[in-house]
């Protein structure tokens, strides 16, 4: 069964560096999403992309944050200059179609701890 | 965005059926009503979904109150994989993103 998978499952940076979390969604989908989960707290959204382009995105997903999907298969997310809240799990999903009725996959997820 | 109410936990035991409740009572006609879980340490994992009638697909059934005010989840027969916290998500067109409320909590007793 396709899946969506996440690189590294878990990253450690220090605050003030740059990280790129990686993710490779499932081939044929057109829809690919951001989101995170501060431990022991609710799923947050971040960031959508549609057709090489943001389509939308939340109050979090400021200017240290940009996705981009470099060739047909990554999907990824980078934060230019950390800060110790960004410390959360990330997890990337994508769909094959538009909302509101299809499913998002999700990846596993990477931890990103920053000190 | 419509909101929806869940219990915080819901307790059950091995082997009998679950059913997770879901208020949702400023549903707008377009909305479309998902279930999603989240099993301890992974990602999040579709469900199912229902726009008015119920649906059975291999994980659940959804049953949808006429009124769309309400939904429940049915797990059939529960198993202790199925423990992991259980989110309903309202969503409409103009929505891509999932908004996630506080689920409820499964847990199974063996």
């Amino acid at each position: 069964e396709p899946e969506v998978t996440q690189t590294p499952s878990h990253q450690v940076t220090q605050m003030g560096q740059e990280v790129i979390l990686r993710c490779v969604p499932i081939s044929n989908h057109l829809y690919f999403y951001w989101y995170r989960q501060i431990l022991g707290q609710k799923v947050e959204f971040l960031v959508s992309f549609y057709n090489n382009e943001i389509s939308e995105k939340s109050e979090i997903f400021d200017d240290q944050f940009s996705v981009e999907r470099p060739d047909g298969s990554n999907f990824t997310l980078k934060i230019r200059s950390t800060k110790l809240e960004d410390s959360a799990m990330y997890f990337c999903a994508s769909s094959e179609a538009l909302p509101p009725g299809n499913e998002q996959f999700f990846g596993p997820g990477t931890r990103l701890t920053v000190l | 965005d419509a909101k929806t109410t869940q219990p915080n936990s819901m307790e059950s035991n091995e082997e009998e059926p679950v059913h997770l409740p879901c208020n949702h009572s400023t549903i707008s006609g377009t909305d479309y009503i998902h279930w999603y879980r989240q099993l301890p340490s992974q990602g999040p994992e579709y469900v199912i979904h229902g726009l008015t009638s119920n649906v059975n697909n291999r994980m659940a059934s959804l049953a949808i109150a006429e009124d769309r005010k309400s939904s429940t989840l049915i797990l059939h027969r529960a198993t202790l994989r199925d423990a992991a916290v259980y989110y309903c998500i309202l969503r409409t067109y103009s929505n891509y993103q999932l908004i996630w409320g506080a689920g409820t909590k499964l847990i199974i007793k063996p």
